[in-house]
């Protein structure tokens, strides 16, 4: 079984441009997550989806900041513009039902400069 | 407000010994709590999870005990292993049913020495 994947593994790029982090979830999942990990705040949840839909967005930080997930196998991240403080390590993550544990992604590393 | 600490950075063990791995929470509401480990340049991979409705899950060499009163639980490792390096993360949820809402402590270096 293929797991989460994400891509790209490692992304640099200057501030103002625009980033798109992709996931690719476990097939059969219903539930797909996006998180961010700093040093600072550790792992924070950005949104997650259910079926698709977007459940809960609330950690997203900003409006520069948005996520979709067109179908059921894959997901997109996108920060436009980027800015220096976005650096991190972005993961995305899959579970299948309620009562199981969420699968992570390798992530993405994220540089701004 | 850090509703799941882990106040411990880092721990060392020698190999073989029991590595005891500990978290605290504030959220009297929490009712599930997993435990993922992670490796460097890799995501966090599931581990062992416990509801609040015991007080401690095995699985092989690795044990969580909970301590409701205490708002503690804590991870044991036995015995330890070179690959058993890496930093462990406490999370916690509301909702046994519906843990898509993890809340997620900062996370504990284990170095197991040889």
């Amino acid at each position: 079984d293929a797991g989460v994947i994400q891509s790209p593994r490692h992304e640099v790029t200057e501030m103002g441009q625009e980033v798109t982090l992709r996931c690719k979830p476990i097939s059969g999942h219903d539930y797909l997550f996006w998180y961010r990990q700093t040093m600072m705040r550790g792992l924070e949840l950005l949104i997650y989806f259910n079926n698709n839909v977007p459940i809960d967005d609330s950690g997203m930080p900003e409006d520069r900041f948005s996520a979709k997930m067109p179908n059921a196998s894959f997901s997109t991240l996108k920060i436009q513009p980027s800015e220096p403080r976005d650096s991190a390590v972005y993961f995305c993550a899959s579970k299948r039902t309620n009562n199981q544990p969420q699968h992570f992604g390798d992530g993405t590393r994220l540089s701004i400069l | 407000d850090q509703q799941v600490k882990q106040n411990s950075p880092s721990l060392s063990v020698q190999e073989g010994r029991i590595s005891i791995l500990n978290c605290d929470y504030t959220n009297s509401m929490f009712d599930y709590f997993l435990w993922y480990k992670k490796y460097p340049a890799e995501g966090p991979t599931f581990l062992i999870s416990i509801s609040s409705i015991k007080d401690k899950n095995e699985d092989g060499r690795f044990t969580v005990f909970l301590n409701k009163s205490a708002k503690h639980l804590s991870l044991h490792i036995v015995p330890s292993q070179p690959g058993d390096s890496a930093v462990y993360f406490c999370a916690a949820s509301v909702g046994f049913m519906s843990n898509y809402q993890l809340i997620w402590g900062a996370g504990t270096k284990l170095i197991i020495k040889p």
